[in-house]
C-alpha cells in the first residue's frame, strides 16, 4: 500500500524551530518528487515547498523562503522540512504528498499539526 | 503573482449535477487538476490534467480546462461528494492553489 506518515509537528514559541518528518512506504521513494502543503486552522490549503527526486531542484513558496528548508533521504524513504524563525501564522496542519513531476499530488499523508504561541 | 478564483460555496441536490469552476489567466495553456477534502480527511487528488481520473475516483467526476476556465463537474451527485474542493495548477516553479469551494449536498 502506497503511504506516507507525516510526524513532528507540535506547540513552539514564535521565533522557534521544528523539523516535519514524511516517512514513505508502498512505492519507489528515489524517482517520485515530493511535497509538502500547509491548511492553516479554518483555511484552504497552501503549497509550501517541492523537491525533485534526486534533490536537483527545490523550490519555495515566497513566504517560507529563507526561513524553511526541504531536504530528503532517498535511503531511508524520508522527507524532512526544518521550520526555522516560525511565526504565529505559520500554525497549520503540514502535509506532505507525492508529486507526478511538477504538475499535480497523487498521494498525501496524514498531515501534522504546528502550533506557533506564546 | 498567480491566481486562481472559486465560488465559495455550490449547493447541490442528491442526483443533480454540480458544476464548480476554477478561472486563472490562460489557465487552459496549463495543467490544471482538483482535490476533494472531506472534514478532518487530508485532501485527495479527483482530476489531474485537466480531465483524467484517478484510479478509483467514481466516474461521476469529470473536468475540462479552455481558456481562462477549468470545471470540475459532479454528475448524480451524492452524499459523500459534499466536501471542499480545490482546483490546483503549476506556475512559474510554484503549485497554485484555489481558495476551495464548499459543496453542500441538500
Amino acid at each position: 500500500e502506497v503511504q506516507l506518515v507525516d510526524s513532528g509537528g507540535g506547540l513552539v514559541k514564535p521565533g522557534g524551530s521544528l523539523t516535519l518528518s514524511c516517512a514513505a512506504s508502498g512505492f519507489n521513494f528515489s524517482s517520485d518528487t515530493m511535497n509538502w502543503v500547509r491548511q492553516a486552522p479554518g483555511k484552504g490549503l497552501e503549497w509550501v515547498s517541492s523537491i525533485s527526486s534526486s534533490s536537483r531542484y527545490i523550490y519555495y513558496a515566497d513566504s517560507m523562503r529563507g526561513r524553511f528548508t526541504i531536504s530528503r533521504d532517498n535511503a531511508k524513504k524520508s522527507l524532512f522540512l526544518q521550520m526555522n524563525s516560525l511565526r504565529v501564522e505559520d500554525t497549520a496542519v503540514y502535509y506532505c504528498a507525492r508529486g507526478w513531476d511538477f504538475y499535480y499530488m497523487d498521494v498525501w499523508g496524514n498531515g501534522t499539526t504546528v502550533t506557533v504561541s506564546s | 503573482s498567480y491566481e486562481l478564483t472559486q465560488p465559495p460555496s455550490v449547493s447541490v441536490s442528491p442526483g443533480q449535477t454540480a458544476t464548480i469552476t476554477c478561472s486563472g489567466h490562460r489557465l487552459g495553456d496549463k495543467s490544471a487538476c482538483w482535490y476533494q477534502q472531506r472534514p478532518g480527511q487530508s485532501p485527495v487528488l479527483v482530476i489531474y490534467q485537466d480531465s483524467q481520473r484517478p484510479s478509483g475516483i467514481p466516474e461521476r467526476f469529470s473536468g475540462s480546462n479552455s481558456g481562462n476556465t477549468a470545471t470540475l463537474t459532479i454528475s448524480g451527485t451524492q452524499a459523500m461528494d459534499a466536501a471542499d474542493y480545490y482546483c490546483q495548477a503549476w506556475v512559474s516553479s510554484s503549485y497554485v492553489f484555489g481558495p476551495g469551494t464548499k459543496v453542500t449536498v441538500l
